[in-house]
Order: C-alpha cells, then sequence, then structure tokens
C-alpha cells in the first residue's frame, strides 16, 4: 500500500485557508487519495477523495499535482469547529476496502 | 438519513471478559468494516465483511471475530479481554466492498471500550 507522509501539525488563523499537505511519492495510476478528519474522541468524517483531477465539494477542495505525488487539502475559510486530526489515505484497488491511516495532520485553527 | 449507528457508546469490562459491539450500516450499503484506534494513533483495520462474507483481516489475534447478518448489520466480538483492548472500536459502511478504490466509507462515532 503507497504510504503517505503528513506534516505533525499544522496552526492556521480562523477565516483563513487551511492548506494541508501530502506526500505520496509510490502512488500507482489506479490508487485514490482519501480524506478524512477526526474531531476528538468521534469517528472519522470523510471529507474529500480524487484520482488524477482535482476536486471540490461543499466543505473542501483537493488539488492533485499532475504527476501524483503530492496532493492538498484546502479548507476555504477555516472555523473553530474544523481544529481536528486530518487523515490522508491513498486507497489501493483490492479485494478489501480496508483505509491504512498514518498519524495525520492535527490543525489547529486558532481565533 | 441516518448514518453509521454503533452500540454501545461506552462500555466498561474486565480482564477475560468478552464483549460485543453492534453495528448498523447506511441504508442501502453491504459492506461493514471495523477499526481499533488506540489513543494516539490513527484507526487501525480489523475486519471487512461485504455480504455476510469475510473479505478482509487485520493483523488482530483469534480474540477478534465478526458476523454480519442478512440485514447487513454486524457484530464484533473480542474474547479474553486484555488491558490493550482499551480502544475507540470504529465502524464503517460503504455501498461496495471496496475493491475498485473509490467507495467511500463513512464511520459511526465508536465505542469506547475500557478494560480494567
Amino acid at each position: 500500500d503507497a504510504k503517505t507522509t503528513q506534516p505533525t501539525s499544522m496552526d492556521c488563523a480562523e477565516g483563513r485557508a487551511a492548506n494541508l499537505p501530502c506526500n505520496h511519492s509510490t502512488i500507482s495510476g489506479n490508487e485514490y487519495v482519501y480524506w478524512y478528519r477526526q474531531i476528538h474522541s468521534q469517528g472519522p468524517q470523510y471529507i474529500i477523495h480524487g484520482l488524477k483531477n482535482n476536486e471540490t465539494n461543499e466543505m473542501a477542495s483537493l488539488i492533485i499535482t499532475e504527476d501524483r505525488k503530492s496532493s492538498t487539502l484546502i479548507l476555504p475559510h477555516a472555523t473553530l469547529r474544523d481544529t481536528a486530526v486530518y487523515y490522508c489515505i491513498v486507497r489501493v484497488r483490492s479485494n478489501t476496502g480496508k483505509l491504512i491511516f498514518g498519524q495525520g495532520t492535527t490543525l489547529q485553527v486558532k481565533p | 438519513d441516518a448514518g453509521v449507528t454503533q452500540s454501545p457508546t461506552h462500555l466498561i469490562k474486565t480482564r477475560g471478559q468478552q464483549v460485543t459491539l453492534r453495528c448498523s450500516p447506511i441504508s442501502g450499503h453491504k459492506s461493514v468494516s471495523w477499526y481499533q484506534q488506540v489513543l494516539g494513533q490513527g484507526p487501525q483495520f480489523i475486519f471487512q465483511y461485504y455480504e455476510k462474507e469475510e473479505r478482509g483481516r487485520g493483523n488482530f489475534p483469534d480474540r477478534f471475530s465478526a458476523r454480519q447478518f442478512p440485514n447487513y448489520s454486524s457484530e464484533l466480538n473480542v474474547n479474553a479481554l486484555l488491558l490493550g483492548d482499551s480502544a475507540l472500536y470504529l465502524c464503517a459502511s460503504s455501498s461496495g466492498f471496496g475493491g475498485a478504490g473509490y467507495e467511500t466509507q463513512y464511520f459511526g462515532p465508536g465505542t469506547r471500550l475500557l478494560v480494567l
């Protein structure tokens, strides 16, 4: 399974855009990039996923580089409620749907 | 629409006891996966069931078992509890088994198990 590398922690000012990077240099052509977040003691919340094109939904935007070796999750206007651990996961096509979580990035949104 | 539900929300057991955790998937979802999250770490995959058959198993001892019912709900059983089994147990559901890589898994709120 492709390994991802994320910064351990990041700060962001409330109202500003939060840009969370993720490196996945060993990603294969048929592997999707998924982002989840986990607010303290709750279940992980799905945010967005993509294969090669940039994606946007009501929560965030996902920018994937042309070589697919890295991606950035963008929260356009961060609020205090966006404080959470953000996980970048590369999802391989296989006989199972298992997700392999790393340590993630702890995003602290400050007033 | 109801999301993934899990019961109970919290549980306290003593070493050596057995525990059963329950999960109801999102309506229409046929796959259920179980994860264990120890404090300070990311969730770790335990099992996946799809159409009542086991599709995947993580690196967990045989004390852990699961099953899926005809209505696609699922139970996770842990026997002979150890202190190290204290964790948040998460259930996730998806429409397919995930082989294509794009079926999104949606997580429930989890069951927090404390083993004393």
